[in-house]
């Protein structure tokens, strides 16, 4: 069964230093996003991708953060300059469509920690 | 502003017993409605979806409802298995692109 794919599992990062964390979408899926959920609390919305352009954005992915499809298959989230509170697991999901039966399916998450 | 609540937050029964999860929104302008698993530390493994047309989706001992008006829906189990122990989150599509999660319920079935 297809499925989205993440790398790596875990970083550890110290504060200041950049990371990037990978995705490989389902591949016939047109719509991607990153969420977040840090340790005890809800996942939150970061960002989603169409058509080379982010679609929408939240509050949360400010200009420390970056997405890039910079292939046919890869989704990557940059992380400019890290800080503590990046601390989090960070889901890609992606969707074949932006509609009422478009089902979403996640990553299994890359565990992001900056000491 | 969209906000997301299941109740309740934990929840810890014998198996083999059945059991609803709730989960309410607060805009019932919403594309659709879907359930999740998360077991500790991993991913979310997408269990059920409900179009915003749909009154409920069945998937083996998983039925999803959705009452739009009323800005509910529930999860039913039936009859639980250890296996079934995760945390469930419902999360609701709006109009725009910001799929909103609650915080979940963490289900504990007793062997």
């Amino acid at each position: 069964e297809p499925e989205v794919t993440q790398t790596p599992s875990h970083q550890v990062t110290q504060m200041g230093q950049e990371v990037i964390l990978r995705c490989v979408p389902i591949s016939n899926h047109l719509y991607f996003y990153w969420y977040r959920q840090i340790l005890g609390q809800k996942v939150e919305f970061l960002v989603s991708f169409y058509n080379n352009e982010i679609s929408e954005k939240s509050e949360i992915f400010d200009d420390q953060f970056s997405v890039e499809r910079p292939d046919g298959s890869n989704f990557t989230l940059k992380i400019r300059s890290t800080k503590l509170e990046d601390s989090a697991m960070y889901f890609c999901a992606s969707t074949y469509r932006r509609t009422n039966t478009g089902e979403l399916f996640f990553g299994e998450g890359s565990r992001l920690t900056v000491l | 502003k969209q906000e997301v609540t299941q109740i309740p937050a934990a929840l810890s029964v014998p198996e083999g017993e059945n059991l609803v999860l709730n989960c309410s929104f607060t805009d019932s302008a919403i594309y659709n409605l879907q359930w999740f698993r998360q077991d500790p530390g991993k991913g979310l493994t997408s269990l059920l979806l409900i179009q915003s047309s749909q009154r409920e989706q069945t998937s083996g001992r998983l039925n999803a409802s959705l009452d739009k008006s009323s800005g509910r829906s529930t999860l039913y189990i039936a009859a639980s298995q250890p296996g079934d122990s995760a945390t469930y989150l419902c999360a609701v599509r709006p109009a725009d692109d910001k799929i909103i999660f609650g915080k979940g319920t963490r289900l504990h079935i007793l062997p």
